[in-house]
């Protein structure tokens, strides 16, 4: 199987910041590796495809890079609406492995 | 619009055998491009890959569930079964339906189902 290991499992941050979240596969998976969102009480959203291709409609401050085992999530000017706990999620193989998540807090 | 719609018992009890159904709407089953996975997130827990089934027919299942899982389709009715056997309290979880969309060689989940809580309990 391909573990995912997401990190920080937590972070707070302030309006306006720059978050930034890892994820590393236990084996190479090349650049499929996804990225979503999922806010309190709601079913996950998928904002980055390809460890780079922002989904249609996810806004220009989600950015996504990496390649191999390392990747990276970046949220560019935090806003209040992305509280959210994130997950990482390969696409290597058709097992779909997710990270643990990275839950977003706003100061 | 692409829906995706589980459906199924609220509660079993232990041992039992769940049986979760996905209906979909706004795409074809038939579709190449298209498929549909099962994922389930546990009370305050992280997501957990369950179970996928292609076009053409062909599954994938998470190996830790030790064999318990068996996914099917009806492409005339747009349904997508999911069942699991042998439930534990350990199961109790929100059981997800999914889309699998595959844009060039990359696989996501592009639509969900609002996911439905079954609890495990005698």
């Amino acid at each position: 199987d391909i573990q995912m290991t997401q990190s920080p499992s937590s972070l707070s941050a302030s309006v306006g910041d720059t978050v930034t979240i890892t994820c590393r596969a236990s084996q190479s998976i090349r650049n499929y590796l996804n990225w979503y969102q999922q806010q309190p009480g709601k079913a996950p959203k998928v904002l980055i495809y390809a460890a780079s291709s922002l989904q249609s409609g996810v806004p220009s401050r989600f950015s996504g890079s990496g390649s191999g085992t390392d990747f990276t999530l970046i949220i560019s000017s935090l806003q209040p609406e992305d509280s959210a706990t994130y997950y990482c999620q390969q696409s290597y193989n058709t097992l779909f492995t997710f990270g643990g998540g990275t839950k977003v807090e706003i100061k | 619009q692409v829906t995706v719609k589980e459906s199924g018992p609220v509660l079993v009890r232990p041992t039992e055998t769940l049986t979760l159904t996905c209906t979909v709407s706004g795409f074809s089953l038939k579709n190449s491009r298209t498929a549909v996975s099962w994922i389930r997130q546990p009370p305050g827990k992280a997501l957990e890959f369950l179970a996928h089934i292609s076009s053409n027919d062909e599954k994938s299942y998470n190996p830790s569930l030790n064999n318990r899982l068996t996914v099917s389709k009806d492409t005339s009715k747009s349904q997508v079964v999911l069942t699991l056997t042998d439930m534990d309290p350990v199961d109790t979880a929100t059981y997800f339906c999914a889309r699998t969309y595959q844009q060039l060689l990359y696989n996501f989940f592009d639509s969900w189902g609002q996911g439905t809580l079954v609890t495990v309990s005698s």
